[in-house]
């Protein structure tokens, strides 16, 4: 089976930095993704590794150590508007198998 | 381009009720998934399609729950009878190919319909 493991909750005020961690355990893996919620939203995707290192996208950047079974999400310069919960997300097997979700609260 | 189109977006129906979702992809995307998120909780994959075929069902509750995407565009979820725990948000996605990552199979998600079983 799949199982993912990332914090229930961060808070941080704007401008700050916070990185969300996730540790996963698959046979067949094949990528990691990161998703934002906002609240009565849908999942909207944010970033995928498939390789060991860092991919940038604009405020956002993610990293993948497959040999550590372990990557983060990096949400820099905070605003309000990522107040939402963020959930990695291991490929295998054709298929997306999602984390808890970490929920992320931005004060002013 | 248009986004994955759901229907009904709220649905309240007493147990053992049966009900049935809607969901148009992404023109042009193969792939279809259906999820059920269950507050506060990640998406739980419930079945997928390549075109208008399964490729996975194994997380389906098959003796209540039932899908079809018949000309490998739009599908319907059903659940007959519904029970209290199947009180969630189903959420439709679409992907061009079920590839194994990179940009193409990228999962786009509707706007879910949000299921109360009273």
């Amino acid at each position: 089976g799949q199982s993912l493991e990332q914090p229930s909750e961060v808070t941080a005020v704007e401008g700050a930095i916070v990185q969300i961690n996730c540790t996963y355990q698959t046979s067949g893996f094949y990528g990691l993704s990161w998703y934002q919620q906002h609240d009565g939203g849908a999942p909207t995707f944010l970033s995928y590794n498939g390789l060991d290192g860092l991919e940038e996208t604009g405020r956002f950047s993610s990293f993948l150590s497959r040999s550590d079974s372990y990557g983060y999400l990096l949400l820099q310069e905070l605003q309000m508007k990522d107040s939402a919960s963020y959930f990695c997300a291991v490929t295998y097997d054709y298929k997306l198998s999602f984390g808890a979700g970490t929920t992320v609260t931005v004060r002013a | 381009e248009a986004g994955v189109a759901q229907s009904p977006r709220y649905k309240i129906i007493e147990k053992r009720q049966s009900v049935a979702f809607w969901c148009n992809p992404i023109s042009g995307h193969a792939t279809l998934y259906w999820y059920q998120q269950i507050l506060g909780q990640g998406p739980k994959l419930l079945i997928q399609f390549q075109n208008n075929g399964v490729v996975d069902d194994s997380q389906l509750p098959k003796d209540r729950f039932s899908a079809e995407r018949l000309k490998g565009v739009d599908s319907t979820l059903k659940i007959q009878p519904a029970k209290l725990e199947d009180s969630a948000v189903y959420l439709c996605a679409s992907s061009s190919t079920s590839g194994r990552g990179g940009s193409t199979d990228t999962q786009y998600f509707g706007p879910g319909t949000r299921l109360t079983v009273l």
